[in-house]
């Protein structure tokens, strides 16, 4: 069955470290990943998105890998500060639908 | 910018009753769809259309029925609310060209007693 795994556990990290995210999947073969920011009690909002033939996209302080053999994508968000803090949530191209993982809670103490 | 809104940001209501919910944005996307999200579970696509008075089952239908008379807009009803229906109902639209990012509206977070 088609399954997208996002990290378990939430994430909790110090101001100015970098958090890693990762996003695994199975029997899927998507064209393209997109990773979403969802704050407590507001839909999601799109930050970023990468193609299958794209190896890593950047934005400002966040990094998106994508690892098709691995069948894996990356979320790097470096310097972060305490705004860094939100749920973020990976996205799979599925048959022009969207199949969302679960999200990974981060929180960045000050 | 792309406004989704929602019609309620609360609703409660009681086992059995018909529950209408309603999406509506403002940026001619030929895309929307519904989610329900629950704890544990992330997003899952109830319905979404792809032009007016078009729809399409996504993985969690039953239950549900939608309806999009008009392009900017398009409602979920649930025929006979019951408990199991409580979570917070998440609106969303694309442009239906190319690989579109989806713009979301703030959610509805439904309670069925």
């Amino acid at each position: 069955s088609q399954k997208i795994e996002q990290n378990s556990e939430a994430l909790n990290i110090q101001e100015g470290k970098t958090a890693t995210l990762t996003c695994n999947y199975t029997n899927y073969s998507p064209a393209y990943l997109q990773w979403y920011r969802q704050d407590p009690g507001r839909g999601p909002v799109f930050l970023l998105l990468i193609r299958e033939n794209e190896k890593e996209k950047r934005k400002e302080r966040l990094k998106v890998t994508f690892d098709t053999t691995l069948k894996q994508s990356l979320f790097h968000i470096t310097a972060s500060q305490p705004a860094d803090s939100a749920t973020y949530l990976c996205a799979l191209d599925n048959d022009y639908k969207l199949s969302f993982g679960a999200g990974t809670t981060v929180t960045v103490r000050a | 910018d792309v406004k989704v809104t929602q019609s309620s940001r609360y609703l409660v209501k009681r086992t059995g009753e018909k529950v209408f919910l309603e999406c509506v944005q403002d940026m001619d996307h030929e895309n929307m769809f519904w989610y329900r999200q629950d704890p544990g579970l992330g997003l899952r696509l109830i319905y979404f259309s792809y032009d007016v008075k078009m729809k399409e089952k996504g993985d969690i239908p039953e239950g549900y029925s939608v309806s999009r008379e008009k392009k900017e807009r398009f409602s979920l009803i649930l025929e006979s609310a019951s408990t199991n229906q409580t979570s917070m109902y998440l609106c969303a639209s694309s442009f239906s060209q190319g690989v579109n990012e989806q713009f979301f509206g703030p959610g509805t977070r439904l309670t069925v007693l």
